[in-house]
């Protein structure tokens, strides 16, 4: 099983829709992230949580909320999906020793 | 707030030719990582460097960090289709990292 775990893995949804994005992991890590990838633009960060009570904005979290549910649970939140958040999201958990991210196999989200 | 800027975008390679992607940051940074994602993969950490200066090989890769820690080098010699991929530098914090766009390598057999 993969270390972290994200559902659903393809989505399709109408513009004004809610969409919840979920991750999981089991790698015990306390740092988890969200990040958008779109062509030509890298890996943009959402919002991280360093712990259950920490959430931080990263530099596109307009549109989107998290909630941390548990250590091994972060979740990603779009209230009113619009079109121009298609794209692929990817969850990573960071190893507090060697700073390693680790990645889900992302989330294909299309906004009609 | 923090950029890191990576160039080039595409790189076309014959197989066994050398590769090489760079990384710029606008602030100095205290690590920069290394990340490879295969098409329609996810992004696999390939390494971290931290000191200033600092050169890390793994097999056909050479990483460098550069004196003021605000550059940074991926060099693939003779490239293998395996290379194929996107190659991202992140640079960052103990907190959070910014990545560059990505180099996408293509290797023609």
């Amino acid at each position: 099983d993969a270390d972290v775990t994200q559902t659903p893995r393809n989505r399709i949804t109408k513009t004004g829709k809610r969409i919840m994005l979920e991750c999981s992991q089991t790698k015990g890590h306390d740092r988890m992230y969200w990040y958008r990838q779109d062509p030509g633009l890298g890996l943009r960060l959402i919002y991280y949580s360093f712990d259950v009570k920490d959430i931080n904005k990263g530099e596109i979290s307009d549109g989107y909320s998290v909630s941390r549910q548990a250590q091994a649970k972060f979740s990603l939140s779009l209230e009113s999906a619009i079109p121009n958040q298609t794209a692929l999201y990817f969850c990573a958990t960071r190893d507090p020793n060697t700073g390693e991210l680790f990645f889900g196999e992302g989330s294909r989200l299309t906004v009609l | 707030g923090q950029q890191v800027m990576q160039i080039p975008q595409y790189q076309h390679v014959q197989e066994g030719e050398d590769f090489t992607t760079y990384c710029n940051s606008s602030t100095t940074l205290s690590n920069i990582q290394w990340y490879k994602q295969r098409p329609g993969g996810h992004p696999v950490f390939l390494i971290q460097l931290v000191k200033s200066g600092e050169v890390k090989k793994q097999k056909r890769l050479t990483f460098q960090f550069g004196e003021a820690k605000k550059n940074s080098s991926l060099h693939i010699t003779a490239t293998q289709t395996t290379d194929v991929g996107t190659y991202f530098c992140a640079g960052g914090s103990n907190y959070k990292l910014t990545f560059g766009k990505g180099t996408l390598l293509t290797v023609n057999p």
